[in-house]
């Protein structure tokens, strides 16, 4: 079956250093992957996507690579801040889906920068 | 993008009622998308609602329990029905606008069931 990871356990860092951020994934054919940020009681946020075809995207101060031999993407935030504390979902749309591109969610990674 | 707003933003029921959700965007959409994010995990897909056609429900999810209206291309209303505790949870009405790829979320509605 198809499956979506994402580290469980909260990533704790320090204001400044870079936050890397996992999502794997198995039995998938994804044309996208995207990450999203959710703050406690919000919504997600759409922050990136990436395409099957593309290794690495930009903006600001998140990178995302995507490598589809791996089944794997990480996210990075570089000189990361507080402000950047909250959980980030990955999210797979895969060609073919029934319900026609919808988006399945990994299970979310927290990360808590201390200053 | 869009701007999606949900009401009620929360709510405390008791078990064996129903309550609906209603979902309002600030552009006509095509997709609309219920999920449920229960406490501690990410989130689920409910439900497919498009305009003008039956809602396309994902396994584990019934139309009888989780009627959906989609009236017209910028309202949309999900109904927790015959509620038990197992419904509490964070209910969030999601578009994708323009046919894009991107999935914008509402602010969700939370729900504890006593």
């Amino acid at each position: 079956s198809q499956k979506i990871e994402q580290n469980s356990e909260a990533l704790n860092i320090q204001e400044g250093k870079t936050a890397t951020l996992t999502c794997n994934y198995t039995n998938y054919s994804p044309a996208y992957l995207q990450w999203y940020r959710q703050d406690p009681g919000r919504g997600p946020v759409f922050l990136l996507l990436i395409r099957e075809n593309e290794k690495e995207k930009r903006k600001e101060r998140l990178k995302v690579t995507f490598d589809t031999t791996l089944k794997q993407s990480l996210f990075h935030i570089t000189a990361s801040q507080p402000a950047d504390s909250a959980t980030y979902l990955c999210a797979l749309d895969a060609i073919g889906n029934n319900a026609g591109n919808m988006l399945t969610f990994g299970g979310g990674t927290r990360l808590m920068v201390k200053p | 993008s869009a701007v999606i707003s949900q009401k009620p933003s929360r709510d405390i029921c008791q078990r064996g009622t129903s309550l609906t959700i209603q979902c309002q965007v600030d552009s006509q959409v095509t997709m609309m998308f219920w999920y449920r994010q229960q406490p501690g995990q990410s989130l689920t897909l409910i439900a497919t609602a498009n305009q003008g056609s039956e809602a396309t429900y994902e396994s584990g999810f019934v139309i009888d329990k989780f009627p959906i209206s989609r009236p017209n291309l910028t309202f949309s209303t999900l109904t927790v029905s015959n509620m038990s505790p197992e419904d509490s949870s964070i209910y969030l009405c999601s578009v994708k606008p323009g046919g894009g790829e991107t999935q914008y979320f509402g602010p969700g509605t939370r729900l504890l069931v006593l």
